[in-house]
């Protein structure tokens, strides 16, 4: 069965201290790892997608990157209006060759100035 | 350019009612998909639609949720009844195609309250 799990699940940061989010997956045929962002209130915001292994994005303060089980979420000297919950979801194939995006849990990220 | 939009934002309901959630993807984008997302969960499907063709509801609980996508641009989800469990956000998204990895860009959701 396919499973996506973040961690931790609630971090909280002082503005400034840098730190990591993992997404570690298991599925069957990896089509894509995304990153996204979310609001309280809000529908969730693209922020990466990453397709193998040893590939990195970056934006502003955050740097995603991906192994063959794996991706870090990155965050560099944060500040509060990153606070947020960060989403991993991937894509994999699906029965009769479909694909379906499966999400994690999510990891709320706090950062206090 | 607009994104997905959808509508309405906010639903108070009684139990045994009728609901139903309407989005507008955006333009081009052929792909549709209906999630719901528990608190403090992340999104689950519901079901994916292909332009009009419902390519993936296997998540879709069919004896109350029904779904449409009329022409293959705008989409709704009806539920009759709904019950206290249905209680959730419901989010609509929308991407170019599926079959490739392109990204899926999220509405705002409406969060349905049954009471």
């Amino acid at each position: 069965e396919d499973q996506v799990t973040q961690s931790p699940e609630a971090l909280r940061l002082q503005e400034g201290e840098s730190s990591s989010l993992n997404c570690s997956y298991t599925v069957s045929g990896l089509r894509g790892l995304f990153w996204y962002r979310q609001d309280p209130g809000k529908g969730p915001e693209f922020l990466f997608t990453l397709y193998s292994a040893g590939e990195e994005k970056e934006k502003e303060r955050l740097k995603a990157t991906l192994t063959k089980k794996e991706s870090f979420l990155h965050i560099t000297a944060p500040k509060p209006e990153d606070s947020a919950t960060y989403l991993c979801a991937v894509r994999t194939r699906f029965r009769g060759g479909s694909e379906k995006l499966v999400f994690g849990k999510g990891m709320k990220l706090t950062v206090n100035p | 350019e607009a994104g997905v939009v959808q509508s309405p934002r906010y639903k108070i309901i009684e139990k045994k009612q009728p609901v139903a959630f309407w989005c507008n993807p955006i333009s081009g984008h052929n792909t549709l998909y209906w999630y719901l997302q528990n608190l403090g969960q992340g999104p689950e499907l519901l079901i994916r639609y292909e332009n009009e063709e419902a390519v993936d509801d296997s998540q879709l609980p069919k004896d109350r949720f029904s779904a449409e996508r009329l022409k293959g641009v705008d989409s709704t989800l009806k539920i009759q009844p709904a019950e206290l469990g249905d209680s959730a956000v419901y989010l609509c998204a929308s991407s170019l195609r599926s079959g490739e990895s392109t990204e899926a860009f999220f509405g705002q959701g409406t969060r349905l309250t049954v009471v």
